[in-house]
């Protein structure tokens, strides 16, 4: 079945920079858009980035450009989503979520992430 | 400032029908379709509809959308206590290199 495993939890300080893995499997890696996805404490979901694995090309909302990097590693089918500058409207969770083609469709998630930015 | 718009919250009591509404503009809910997700407290966000009116397998029929040039709706009948939950609409957007955008959320409560 799919999976998407994310690494642990963070706590950072204010300034500095956060990178999250998202590990894959029970597909094709490179067959299906992966995205990233946040939730502040009770805030909504708030849509970051996606990157198509087979090609490397990747989207940002235009909020997080230049302070967001998405990259993926085909050959462990993972995928890392990078927050540099952070401060502490940056803790919430984090997710990777898989997506089809050029859609909002979303259907498997992965368990989290949760950043904490504190001094 | 979510880019879709819903109500910040509906109700209604069990076996009732309720909707939630999600506007948007023409380079998402008007060009593209609108997918609903449901969030149980402490949980990751869940496909509840897909492709404008498809299902995940295990979501029952009682869920169902509607759209209308740049405006959906979701429709949830016969209201059950298990159906209170956070639920987002969130689209496909032609602006940039293309992105997702969503919208602010609406908490059923279940009276």
């Amino acid at each position: 079945q799919v999976q998407l495993v994310q690494s642990g939890a963070e706590v950072k300080k204010p300034g500095a920079s956060v990178r999250v893995s998202c590990k894959a499997s029970g597909y094709t890696f490179i067959d299906y858009y992966l995205h990233w996805v946040r939730q502040a404490p009770g805030q909504g979901p708030e849509w970051m980035a996606w990157i198509n694995p087979r090609s490397g090309v990747t989207s940002y909302a235009q909020k997080f450009q230049g302070a967001v990097t998405v990259t993926r590693d085909t050959s462990i089918s993972t995928t890392y989503m990078e927050l540099s500058s952070l401060t502490s409207d940056d803790t919430a969770l984090y997710y990777c979520a898989r997506g089809y083609g050029r859609t909002g469709r979303l259907q498997q998630w992965g368990q989290g992430t949760l950043v904490t930015v504190s001094s | 400032q979510s880019v879709l718009t819903q109500p910040p919250s509906a109700s209604g009591t069990p076996g009732q029908r309720v909707t939630i509404s999600c506007s948007g503009s023409t380079s998402n809910v008007g060009s593209h379709a609108v997918n609903w997700y449901q969030q149980l407290p402490g949980t990751a966000p869940k496909l509840l509809i897909y492709s404008n009116n498809q299902r995940p397998s295990g979501v029952p029929d009682r869920f169902s959308v509607s759209n209308s040039g740049t405006s959906a709706s979701l429709a949830i009948s016969g209201l059950q206590s298990e159906d209170e939950a956070d639920y987002y609409c969130a689209s496909w957007d032609d602006s940039l290199n293309g992105v997702v955008v969503f919208g602010g959320g609406t908490k059923l409560t279940v009276l």
